[in-house]
């Protein structure tokens, strides 16, 4: 079976410019995660998504930063408008279950460069 | 507050040495998971292990161990005889069951370990 899928692995922009990062769970888990790792603050939880539902984004950093799961096999992590701060390697991670009984599988993660 | 520390930055062994890696943990939670992920040079996160705080007992699996002492509150990871390809950033993490944390993990800084030919 196909591992989590993420798009693009890289992405250099320009600041003010509007950023989309594209994941695809492992078919069948319930659980979608975005992580960002940075070398100043290491690896940081974003947001969560039960059955597409958004269930927590209190580590989204500013309001420039949105997710959105349409369907089961697809979410979307926006950045609008980019700042170089915000470059980072985005990690997009699955699981069948939340709760921590079941390990995350993660992306191979998008790095973002923001000039 | 829940927390884990991976006090070890870096460490650099010999090739077939053993060497240990530690990760010291905090929560009120009476039920946890504990995981360890390995990110080699090609950047991806690779699961290695999960343990739930219940289970106590060690883990060997090949070359890699595990050993859970909820007392120290510590899940340390043991790589005997460390090949070149162990060369890698290990990650230990922690996840509590309590509602509203549900899947959220929690990492360590890492420990970046470099195995020497």
């Amino acid at each position: 079976d196909a591992g989590v899928i993420q798009s693009p692995r890289h992405e250099v922009t320009e600041m003010g410019q509007e950023v989309t990062l594209r994941c695809k769970p492992i078919s069948g888990h319930d659980y979608l995660f975005w992580y960002r790792q940075t070398m100043m603050r290491g690896l940081e939880l974003l947001i969560y998504f039960n059955n597409n539902v958004p269930i927590d984004d209190s580590g989204m950093p500013e309001d420039r930063f949105s997710a959105k799961m349409p369907n089961a096999s697809f979410s979307t992590l926006k950045i609008q408008p980019s700042e170089p701060r915000d470059s980072a390697v985005y990690f997009c991670a699955s699981s069948l279950g939340g709760g921590g009984a079941y390990e995350q599988y993660f992306g191979p993660g998008t790095r973002l460069t923001v000039t | 507050a829940q927390k884990v520390t991976q006090a070890q930055t870096e460490i650099s062994v010999v090739e077939k040495e053993d060497v240990t890696l530690d990760c010291v943990y905090e929560t009120r939670d009476t039920t946890y998971y504990l995981f360890w992920y390995k990110q080699p040079p090609s950047g991806e996160l690779v699961f290695l292990i999960r343990r739930n705080s219940f289970d106590e007992q060690n883990e060997i699996s090949g070359r890699y161990s595990w050993n859970f002492q909820k007392s120290t509150s510590s899940f340390n990871f043991t790589i005997t005889a460390s090949q070149v390809v162990d060369s890698a950033v290990y990650f230990c993490a922690l996840s509590e069951a309590a509602t509203g944390s549900q899947g959220n993990l929690i990492f360590g800084k890492g420990t970046k370990l470099s195995v020497k030919p």
